[in-house]
C-alpha cells in the first residue's frame, strides 16, 4: 500500500522566516509526487517532481525530490502570511491522477 | 488549466437523509476522482468516476453508500446515502485534464450532518 508521510504536521513561523516542509514515501510503482497547496477547501496545485536532483521554482517556493532516499522537500523563503495554509504531499503510483496523500503540514505565518 | 464547477459549496443535512454533490468541468477530462476530507485529516480517495459504467472503490468505501454516477466525460455525481454525523466533511471531485500531468480539484462541498 502506497504511504506519504509528512513532517512537521505544524508550524508556527514570524514573517520573513524561511521554512522546510518534509515529506517521505512508500510506492510500489512511483510515478510522480506532487504539492499542494490548501487554503479552504480546495487544494491548489504546486509542483509536479519526477526526476530526482532537479528543482522546480516558482517564486518562493522551490521543491526537489529524492528517489533514492525516497522524500521530497518544499522550502517557502521570506514567508509572507499569505503563505499561511496547508501544505500537502502526494504520490502517483499508477496515474498522475490518482493520488496518495500525506496528513498535510498546516503553516501559519505571523505578522 | 480546467474550470471544475463543484455544488453545493456547502450543506446541512439531517442524519439519515441523502445529498447528491455534482462535478462538472469545462475541459476535456480523462478520469474523475471522489476524495473525502474528515476534519483535520488529509484528502483520502473514495472512488474513481467511471463514464458509462459503475465507479471503481478504493478499500472501506462502498456503493450502497456513496453511489457514483458519470454520464458523460464532463459530469459527475457523488451521493453520500443515509447520512450520519461521521459523515460530516469535505467532499472533492478531481480530474485529470488531456494535456495536463497534475490533477485539478473542485472548489468542494462541506457537508455537515446534524
Amino acid at each position: 500500500e502506497d504511504k506519504v508521510v509528512q513532517s512537521p504536521l505544524s508550524l508556527v513561523v514570524h514573517e520573513g522566516d524561511t521554512v522546510t516542509l518534509n515529506c517521505s514515501y512508500e510506492v510500489t510503482n512511483f510515478r510522480s509526487l506532487l504539492w499542494y497547496k490548501q487554503e479552504k477547501k480546495a487544494p491548489t496545485f504546486l509542483f509536479m517532481l519526477t526526476s530526482s536532483g532537479i528543482e522546480k521554482k516558482s517564486g518562493r517556493l522551490s521543491s526537489i525530490l529524492d528517489k533514492k532516499e525516497l522524500f521530497s522537500i518544499l522550502n517557502i523563503t521570506a514567508t509572507q502570511t499569505g503563505d499561511s495554509a496547508i501544505y500537502l504531499c502526494a504520490i502517483s503510483g499508477g496515474s498522475n491522477y490518482k493520488l496518495t496523500f500525506g496528513k498535510g503540514t498546516l503553516l501559519t505565518v505571523n505578522p | 488549466s480546467a474550470v471544475i464547477s463543484q455544488k453545493p459549496s456547502r450543506d446541512i443535512c439531517q442524519r439519515g437523509t441523502s445529498l447528491t454533490i455534482q462535478c462538472q468541468v469545462d475541459s476535456q477530462v480523462t478520469m474523475m476522482f471522489w476524495y473525502r476530507q474528515q476534519p483535520g485529516q488529509s484528502l483520502t480517495l473514495i472512488a474513481t468516476a467511471n463514464q458509462g459504467s459503475e465507479a471503481t472503490y478504493e478499500s472501506g468505501f462502498v456503493i450502497d453508500k456513496f453511489p457514483i454516477s458519470r454520464p458523460n466525460l464532463t459530469f459527475s455525481t457523488l451521493t453520500v446515502s443515509n447520512m450520519s454525523p461521521e459523515d460530516s466533511s469535505i467532499y472533492l471531485c478531481s480530474v485529470g485534464v488531456v494535456g495536463r500531468g497534475h490533477a485539478f480539484f473542485g472548489q468542494g462541498t462541506r457537508l455537515t450532518v446534524v
